[in-house]
């Protein structure tokens, strides 16, 4: 069955790094692109990033254009996603979804890790 | 970006009940539109996708509707598993972009 496990989070200072992962299994990984999607405590979906199955194409928010960075190992079924310049704002819980269709990105997110909390705070 | 509101924001109703709920898109977004289930401390189910489409081993008292900038999901007759927020998503244009959600509580 397909399986996405985030790792990765935690309390990190304003201005400060931190990099997220997400380990796929359960489907043909290098055939599907891999999205970031967050939700700050309380509140709604932020779709963040997505990489292609082939990393020619990422696409970011405007709210982390700049500042966050995604990535994947083809070779370990693994997605990253560098975040540098952490804000309070960027406090929610990372989830790693998969795009629902093979090829280039689509948009719709049919399998969903169990997500990692980032906390940014002094 | 494409703005997406939802109505009501919280929908209270009693199981057996038909809820209807609603998703507004501040442009077209043709029939590019997702509704998606999320449980407290869970992640985000998909539900339907392309308006109208249930995804795989969503049952078939949920269905989708619309086009253009105005869409529905209709649950025909709640179940205790049903109460839960519900968003909707587009995929039209870049960014991809969520509705702030409708929760449906029991009443």
């Amino acid at each position: 069955q397909v399986q996405l496990v985030e790792s990765g989070g935690g309390v990190v200072q304003p201005g400060r790094s931190l990099r997220l992962s997400c380990a796929a299994s359960g489907f043909t990984f290098i055939s599907f692109g891999i999205h970031w999607v967050r939700q700050a405590p309380g509140k709604g979906l932020e779709w963040v990033a997505v990489i292609s199955y082939d990393e020619t194409n990422k696409y970011y928010a405007d709210s982390v254009k700049g500042r966050f960075t995604i990535s994947r190992d083809n070779s370990k079924n693994t997605v990253y996603l560098q975040m540098n310049s952490l804000r309070a704002e960027d406090t929610a819980v990372y989830y790693c979804t998969k795009d629902h269709l093979a090829g280039d990105p689509a948009g719709y997110f049919d399998y969903w890790g169990q997500g990692t909390l980032v906390t940014v705070s002094s | 970006e494409i703005v997406l509101t939802q109505s009501p924001a919280t929908l209270s109703l009693s199981p057996g009940e038909r809820a209807t709920l609603s998703c507004r898109a501040s442009q077209s977004v043709t029939n590019y539109l997702a509704w998606y289930q999320q449980k407290p401390g869970q992640a985000p189910r998909l539900l339907i996708f392309d308006s109208s489409n249930r995804a795989t081993g969503i049952p078939a008292r949920f269905s989708g509707s619309g086009s253009g900038t105005g869409f529905t999901l209709t649950i025909s007759s709640l179940e205790a598993e049903d109460f839960a927020v519900y968003y909707c998503q587009q995929r039209s244009k870049w960014p991809f972009t969520f509705g702030p959600g409708t929760k449906v509580d029991i009443k």
